[in-house]
């Protein structure tokens, strides 16, 4: 079975910064990959699919790149309201989720 | 508005069954796969099951495999989840949730507030 990491597990940052997350397959994945935010208390919320498109209403500052086996989210300009936990889930076939990246605001 | 509702969650002894309902609204349950997606308190998502739409083709997570059963009936724009065999690790919230497309091997679009499951003795 293909196994997803992501790194950091934790990060904060001052409202402004670039902040960076990676997700890792054990095995090469093409471009099926997906990253959701989820805020404290709240459901989860689809940022983008296919590793890099944006869904409708996700705000620009947030990116996704990547294929095969490893994909980064960006946030260009870190906000108060991103606090939040990020998954990277992968759906080539059975659908696997990252353990998540708790995101702060410093 | 894309809604999804989901019921049949509480408290039940291990080894025993449970069966989770979702009710979808506001679009066209018939072209969606549909998911389970649970999550632990205090951890991380957890991928259960999904069913495409149309083929009816289903697919587990490991950890579930032979001991839930997904479907879903398009007449009552419902999604169902059997869970067998219950054990102290499938306590969590289980969500409903709605992909992309028609296939299960999507990224899921819309959630459910979540219904709670409980296993203990």
């Amino acid at each position: 079975d293909i196994q997803m990491t992501q790194s950091p597990s934790s990060l904060s940052a001052s409202v402004g910064d670039r902040v960076t997350i990676t997700c890792r397959a054990s095995q090469g994945i093409k471009n099926y990959l997906a990253w959701y935010q989820q805020k404290p208390g709240k459901v989860p919320k689809l940022l983008i699919s296919a590793a890099s498109t944006l869904h409708s209403g996700v705000p620009s500052r947030f990116s996704g790149s990547g294929s095969g086996t490893e994909f980064t989210l960006t946030i260009s300009s870190l906000q108060p309201e991103d606090v939040a936990t990020y998954y990277c889930q992968k759906y080539d076939s059975a659908l696997t989720f990252g353990p998540g990246t708790k995101v702060d605001v410093k | 508005e894309v809604q999804l509702v989901e019921s049949g969650g509480g408290l039940v002894q291990p080894g025993k069954s449970l069966t989770l309902s979702c009710v979808a609204s506001g679009f066209s349950f018939d072209d969606y796969a549909m998911h389970w997606v649970r999550q632990a308190p205090g951890k991380g998502l957890e991928w259960v099951s999904g069913i495409s739409s149309k083929s009816g083709r289903v697919d587990y997570a490991d950890s579930v495999k032979g001991r839930f059963t997904i479907s879903r009936d398009t007449a009552k724009n419902s999604l169902y989840l059997q869970m067998n065999s219950l054990r102290g690790e499938d306590t969590a919230l289980y969500y409903c949730a709605k992909g992309q497309s028609f296939a299960y091997t999507d990224a899921i679009h819309i959630w459910g507030q979540g219904t709670m499951v409980i296993v203990s003795s």
